[in-house]
């Protein structure tokens, strides 16, 4: 039981380029999230999916669009990337709205 | 809407010693409530939640916390610290029917 997943663990872009970070849950969890995490501002949701086929926008959706492609897998993509785009990504999941499961992140640098 | 205040970004303390981690949030109408822990370049981790009952509840590592509905507040506490648990802690809260909210975090370093 591998819990959350996430790829890649580390990635650098240039500004402009695009790119799609992967995460994947074997918990048979209905929701999945998306959380970018910066220095002295926590976590910040950016898009969330409550269940297989519908997705909803969190607090920085901005630059960002997800694909919930089943049950098991769910999507961030950047289509062009910027700088203010550099941080820490975590991908989570929950059974049941409470609480949630976090994958080891991505960490992204957009020079 | 709902927010989360961690007063303290950073809480030093020497091993064995007791420590509190302070969060405060603004809503407490039908409030869950949460403690994760972050270790460096990992994910976080549940310590332990509050979703009803008893006010006092105890997690994992020796954690526990208070639900305080008049002060609105779900404090940390350990009486004895390990080094092991230099991390960062966040508190998180959510009403019933919305999403999660994260505080700022809180930094335990201990030192031997």
């Amino acid at each position: 039981n591998a819990g959350v997943t996430q790829t890649p663990k580390f990635q650098v872009l240039k500004t402009g380029q695009s790119m799609t970070l992967q995460c994947a849950q074997d918990m048979n969890h209905n929701s999945m999230y998306w959380y970018r995490q910066d220095p002295g501002m926590g976590l910040r949701l950016i898009y969330y999916s409550a269940s297989e086929g519908t997705t909803d926008k969190g607090e920085v959706p901005n630059g960002y669009n997800v694909s919930r492609l089943n049950k098991r897998e769910f999507s961030l993509r950047l289509e062009s990337a910027a700088p203010s785009q550099t941080s820490v990504y975590f991908c989570a999941s929950s059974p049941d709205n409470y609480e949630q499961y976090f994958g080891p992140g991505t960490r992204l640098t957009v020079t | 809407a709902q927010s989360v205040t961690q007063l303290d970004s950073q809480v030093p303390v020497f091993e064995e010693a007791p420590v509190e981690l302070r969060c405060n949030y603004s809503s407490s109408v039908s409030v869950y409530l949460f403690w994760y822990v972050q270790y460096p370049n990992q994910g976080l981790q549940l310590l332990l939640k509050y979703l009803s009952g008893s006010t006092l509840v105890k997690g994992i590592n020796g954690f526990e916390a208070e639900f305080n509905k008049s002060q609105t507040s779900f404090h940390l506490r350990k009486p004895s610290v390990h080094i092991s648990d230099t991390a960062e802690y966040f508190c998180a809260v959510r009403n019933r029917g919305d999403k999660l909210i994260f505080g700022t975090g809180t930094r335990l370093q201990v030192f031997p």
